[in-house]
């Protein structure tokens, strides 16, 4: 079974782009969460969908969105980029979302905000 | 709020030693715990996990982690260690939530394990 797939797996943009990443996760999985990873705060929740919902938020600026298709499939986006967003954006999948279950991590994707 | 406390940032050990990543957590509810290990360059693997019975759990390289309620801990072991456990390693915890939707996971700042020759 292929695992969780992430593109690219690197990016390079400037202050005040967007930026769409994309998120491929273990069939039939059908929760998705994604995670930014930087030095300085290390792992923090973004979101959650859940059949193409999303469920649960952490405690980011609306310039961070995300979607889910019919096919689980997710993205990401952010938009008015800032240096501050350099960071490594992590994709996790789920089998039905339910508390306890092994979430399985992409192997993400690396922004570098000039 | 929940939060995650792994005690040291780097932990220097020669290869075939012991070693003790330590692992606290505070929740007012109950929570799930886990240890993920990160490679470089690539993303998180789950490690081990507590989810209910037995407080002692086991991977199957030789880690092991007990969880303690009393002292709200999740410590990670491993009584002889190679240079290829070289890695990060993060505690995480999820609140507990019968039969609803899932919870996020809330992560430790890391533990960098560099295993010596």
């Amino acid at each position: 079974k292929a695992g969780v797939t992430q593109t690219p797996r690197y990016l390079i943009k400037t202050r005040g782009q967007q930026v769409t990443l994309s998120c491929s996760p273990i069939s039939g999985h059908r929760s998705v969460s994604w995670y930014q990873q930087t030095p300085g705060q290390g792992l923090q929740f973004l979101f959650e969908y859940f059949s193409e919902t999303q469920r649960n938020k952490g405690n980011f600026p609306g310039r961070f969105s995300g979607r889910q298709f019919s096919n689980s499939r997710s993205e990401m986006n952010v938009s008015t980029l800032e240096l501050g967003d350099s960071a490594l954006y992590l994709c996790a999948s789920s089998l039905d979302g339910y508390t306890g279950n092994e979430q399985f991590f992409g192997p993400g994707t690396r922004l570098t905000v000039l | 709020a929940q939060s995650v406390t792994q005690l040291d940032s780097q932990v220097p050990v020669f290869e075939e030693a012991p070693v003790e990543l330590r692992c606290n957590y505070s929740s007012s509810v109950s929570v799930y715990l886990f240890w993920y290990v990160q490679y470089p360059n690539q993303g998180l693997q789950l490690l081990l996990k507590y989810l209910s019975g037995s407080t002692l759990v086991e991977s199957i390289n030789g880690f092991e982690a007990e969880f303690n309620k009393s002292q709200t801990s999740f410590h990670l072991r491993k009584p002889s260690v190679h240079i290829s456990d070289t890695a990060e390693y993060f505690c995480a915890v999820i609140h507990r939530n019968y039969g609803g939707s899932q919870g996020n996971l809330i992560f430790g700042k890391g533990t960098k394990l560099s295993v010596k020759p």
